[in-house]
């Protein structure tokens, strides 16, 4: 089982529509987790860090179970420019701050 | 504000020849630093990672190496390159300590031929 698992997609959606994508992580101890997104040929941006209690920034909200061990990331009202592959992020500080990044989930907003 | 720079940002290689990939941060003292590589359609995969200067952690063994001559420069390197090194290399840097987000530079592609 791979550390942290994403559905690859790809997820087409018209704009304006909300998209919800999800994320599993399988190492319990895991501690701190982020949200990157990574355009075509570019390198991955920090998109959001996902905290406890769940935060917001704009169109964009994150939230984190950690009884069910997956983090979630949710988009309003897509644009066209939101189109890129977003990479769910964990890490365990018991393998010394790695990032474990996931194989990331391709999002396509048509218009 | 920090800035991290890698060069080149296309390379082209024959197989067995040598490489050497160089990546800079700018705007931070004693960062730490990363080389990762993505494969075509794939995740991204740790390489190597430094808390300071000569310092060096492998993640996976294979033909490359990185050295940390300076600070806030991050060296990736090999002797002779195979088919299966083409990517694309990414370094990153983050504050460490408790601060663990990592900031990206814009990455080499490299094609083995």
């Amino acid at each position: 089982r791979k550390e942290v698992e994403q559905d690859p997609g790809p997820f087409n959606v018209p704009e304006g529509a909300t998209v919800a994508f999800n994320c599993t992580y399988s190492n319990s101890a895991s501690q701190s987790f982020f949200w990157y997104r990574q355009d075509c040929r570019k390198e991955p941006k920090l998109l959001m860090s996902v905290y406890s209690s769940g935060n917001e920034d704009g169109r964009f909200t994150a939230q984190l179970n950690r009884a069910s061990q997956y983090i979630s990331l949710l988009i309003r009202d897509s644009k066209l420019s939101d189109s890129a592959t977003y990479l769910c992020v964990v890490i365990s500080y018991n393998q010394g701050g790695k990032l474990i990044f996931g194989q990331g989930t391709e999002l396509s907003v048509k218009p | 504000s920090q800035t991290i720079h890698q060069w080149p940002a296309t390379l082209v290689q024959p197989v067995g020849s040598p490489l050497s990939l160089e990546c800079t941060v700018e705007g931070t003292s004693n960062p730490n630093l990363y080389w990762y590589r993505q494969a075509a359609g794939r995740g991204l995969q740790l390489l190597f990672y430094s808390v300071g200067i000569g310092q060096i952690s492998s993640e996976v063994p294979q033909n490359l190496s990185a050295s940390r001559p300076q600070d806030r420069q991050f060296i990736l390197s090999s002797k002779k390159l195979l088919l299966s090194d083409s990517g694309f290399y990414l370094c990153a840097w983050c504050l460490g300590g408790t601060s663990y987000e990592q900031y990206f530079g814009p990455g080499t592609r490299l094609t083995v031929t």
